[in-house]
């Protein structure tokens, strides 16, 4: 079975922390990607990576970034974390061809900004 | 843009019964996928069914089954003889196709929470 691991289950952190979320999948997938969960928003992209130290921007990258220096980890980082950051961040990964939309999602993390 | 809308915030059902959650899209896209994913309360998503819009068949998965009407951009999830482990947020979710595969950036829409009842 393909996992996506996320280092945190819950994460609390102060305004202006700099936050790293990391995710790990096993089945060197090509493609990767975070998502923010929002109550009555949906899912969001915010960042996705096609391949090693490449990404491009989702709908909502401000105030993200990402780092991919190997192929099975995408870091998503917070330069100076805000309270509009508390949310639930979702990893995913996906094969480079013939996934047709199935993605494989780790179990989230919910960040906490205080 | 693509946008992807679920007009039920929530839905209850009996345990055994039948529901039906709605979904409806907005695409200029003649090729494209269409996607109900479910997220139980342990928070990992996982595909439940897909449809690809050039098939005029709808999917179907065991109890799950779609009604793809893809004039209208309509595509409702049909859940039959409900059990309490499909409790959950269901969301439907759009992927234009990309021609030699990749990508696989998908739409969400804002999810439906089903609560299947004892």
């Amino acid at each position: 079975d393909v996992k996506v691991t996320q280092s945190s289950r819950y994460l609390v952190k102060r305004t202006g922390e700099k936050v790293f979320l990391e995710c790990v999948q096993d089945m060197d997938h090509e493609n990767m990607f975070w998502y923010r969960q929002d109550p009555g928003l949906g899912l969001r992209l915010i960042y996705f990576s096609y391949d090693v130290k490449m990404k491009e921007k989702g709908d909502i990258p401000e105030g993200y970034s990402v780092s991919r220096e190997k192929k099975e980890r995408f870091s998503l980082i917070l330069e100076s974390a805000s309270t509009n950051q508390t949310s639930m961040y979702l990893c995913a990964s996906a094969p480079g061809t013939g996934a047709r939309g199935k993605l494989f999602f780790g179990s989230g993390t919910q960040l906490s900004v205080l | 843009a693509q946008t992807v809308t679920q007009s039920q915030p929530e839905m209850s059902v009996q345990e055994a019964e039948t529901v039906t959650l709605s979904c409806t899209y907005d695409t200029s896209e003649n090729n494209y996928y269409l996607f109900w994913y479910k997220q139980p309360p342990s928070r990992q998503m996982i595909l439940v069914i897909r449809q690809e819009a050039y098939k005029q068949q709808n999917a179907t998965e065991n109890r799950f089954s779609v009604n793809f009407q893809k004039a209208a951009k309509s595509f409702s999830l049909k859940i039959s003889d409900s059990q309490l482990g499909d409790t959950a947020m269901y969301f439907c979710a759009f992927m234009k196709h990309y021609r030699g595969g990749g990508s696989e950036k998908l739409v969400f829409g804002k999810g439906t929470k089903l609560t299947v009842n004892p």
